[in-house]
């Protein structure tokens, strides 16, 4: 199976950036996808093929991808950003689809 | 604005069959353009993907899952629906439904997902 490793938590302070990364081994050559989810609510996608933002999605969010690494990027993080965030790819072949484990964002 | 929304027991018994369908708003489950899918998560674990149906009748399986899991669509209801079979408590999880679109590199990612519904399998 592949696996996506991302890290357990970030804080930052409201105003600040934050980095939120997602690491796996066929990033170089797949897309990434991030996802948003707050407590008892659907998850919802803010980046999709690495860096393109869904139109009702706030500018502060942006994705990146460098090697075999995928970061989301929440510019001039508010509170009401902190959540759940989680990373979506495909193996090389294409068989296998794998999520990250989640990073829990804190804004205070 | 699309909306998924699962429906199904939250309780199976061990061995018996958890059967969850999706009802679909503001989108058509017969559109070529969209895949439907299931995608679990465990308590405390990671998500899932567990299986994806196309209009056409195509259907996809994670391979570990496949000798017990059967996705299918109804149409006339703008529905699909997921049955595993013989389930033990190892299956027992938040079920999401979503929607699938093929992304610039040919997979799937999905762009529309439900809230959720837990199943928990116990006597």
């Amino acid at each position: 199976s592949y696996e996506l490793t991302q890290p357990p938590s970030v804080s930052v302070s409201p105003g600040q950036t934050a980095r939120i990364t997602c690491s796996g081994d066929a990033l170089p050559r797949k897309y990434a996808y991030w996802y948003q989810q707050k407590a008892g609510q659907a998850p919802v996608l803010v980046i999709y093929e690495d860096s393109k933002r869904p139109s009702e999605i706030p500018e502060r969010f942006s994705g990146s991808k460098s090697g075999t690494m995928a970061t989301l990027t929440i510019s001039g993080a508010q509170v009401e950003d902190e959540t759940e965030y989680f990373c979506f790819s495909t193996d090389s072949s294409g068989n296998h689809v794998a999520f990250g484990g989640g990073t829990k964002l804190t804004v205070l | 604005q699309l909306q998924l929304q699962a429906s199904g027991p939250g309780l199976v018994k061990p061995s018996e069959t958890l059967s969850l369908t999706c009802t679909v708003s503001d989108a058509s489950v017969s559109s070529s353009n969209f895949y439907w899918a299931w995608i679990r998560q465990p308590p405390g674990e990671v998500l899932e993907w567990v299986a994806t149906i196309y209009y056409n009748g195509d259907t996809y399986y994670k391979l570990s899952l496949k000798s017990r899991v059967t996705i299918s669509m109804d149409t006339s209801n703008n529905e699909f629906s997921l049955k595993l079979r013989s389930v033990t408590a190892a299956d027992t999880a938040v079920y999401y439904c979503a929607r699938a679109l093929k992304g610039g590199d040919s997979h799937l990612y999905f762009d529309y997902w439900g809230q959720g519904t837990l199943v928990t399998v116990s006597s």
